[in-house]
């Protein structure tokens, strides 16, 4: 059963706007959420995190947006550019638990 | 140099067979770890190791197995591969407590086929 859910396979964005890539998940216990950008043949690369006592974490372009009550998180990736043209895995954990799980993936394209 | 590294990074093989994969880093981290990655499914913990004698199985390890030769070293072995073991497979480090503000550095990658 998957714990986090991706349910954009692909999202394409214009250079320049926002992208919203959202993520939600079931497991009430999770507390540390991260997302991942990757590559074609490369492995996936840490981007952003945030831990559940915040609602809101930012780093430059690219800000996480938590809302515990929906078990909902997002990455806003504002300007787009090209070179955010990736596919982003959310992952989440629990303090308790040893694992992290991972979401399907979001391939985003960002059209110059 | 890459930190964490992978061979081989591309394999066939036949059912039955026995297929090693192996992970090294230069991070000096003590955790590491061992992915599948499928189409549609993400990724999924195989194995983990906290440190050389701790070895733990993830969510999916029935048919692999794992050997911590060293800090930096962790490999994968399926003892007898079979066509559903074809993935992606990944090696992951990191050095801080599982959960917190733990960050995960992968390496790029194995892709296994098994026919």
């Amino acid at each position: 059963d998957q714990q986090v859910k991706q349910n954009s396979p692909s999202l394409s964005v214009q250079e320049g706007r926002i992208s919203i890539l959202n993520c939600d998940y079931t497991n009430s216990m999770f507390d540390y959420f991260l997302w991942y950008k990757k590559y074609p043949a490369e492995g996936p690369t840490f981007l952003i995190s945030i831990s559940s006592i915040k609602d809101k974490n930012e780093d430059g372009r690219f800000t996480v947006f938590l809302n515990k009550s929906a078990k909902h998180l997002s990455l806003h990736i504002v300007p787009s550019q090209p070179g955010d043209s990736a596919v982003y895995f959310c992952a989440a954990s629990a303090t308790s638990s040893n694992q992290f799980y991972f979401g399907t993936g979001t391939s985003l394209t960002v059209i110059p | 140099d890459a930190d964490v590294t992978q061979t081989p990074r591309n394999r066939i093989t036949k059912t039955g067979k026995r297929i090693m994969l192996e992970c090294s880093q230069t991070k000096g981290h003590d955790r590491m770890y061992w992915y599948r990655q499928d189409p549609g499914l993400g990724l999924r913990l195989i194995y983990y190791s906290f440190d050389v004698k701790d070895i733990n199985k993830g969510e999916i390890s029935d048919g692999y197995s794992v050997s911590r030769q060293a800090q930096a070293k962790f490999s994968l072995s399926l003892e007898s591969a079979i066509p559903n073991q074809t993935a992606l497979y990944f090696c992951a480090t990191s050095d801080l407590l599982f959960g917190g503000t733990d960050t995960q550095y992968f390496g790029p990658g194995t892709r296994l086929t098994v026919l």
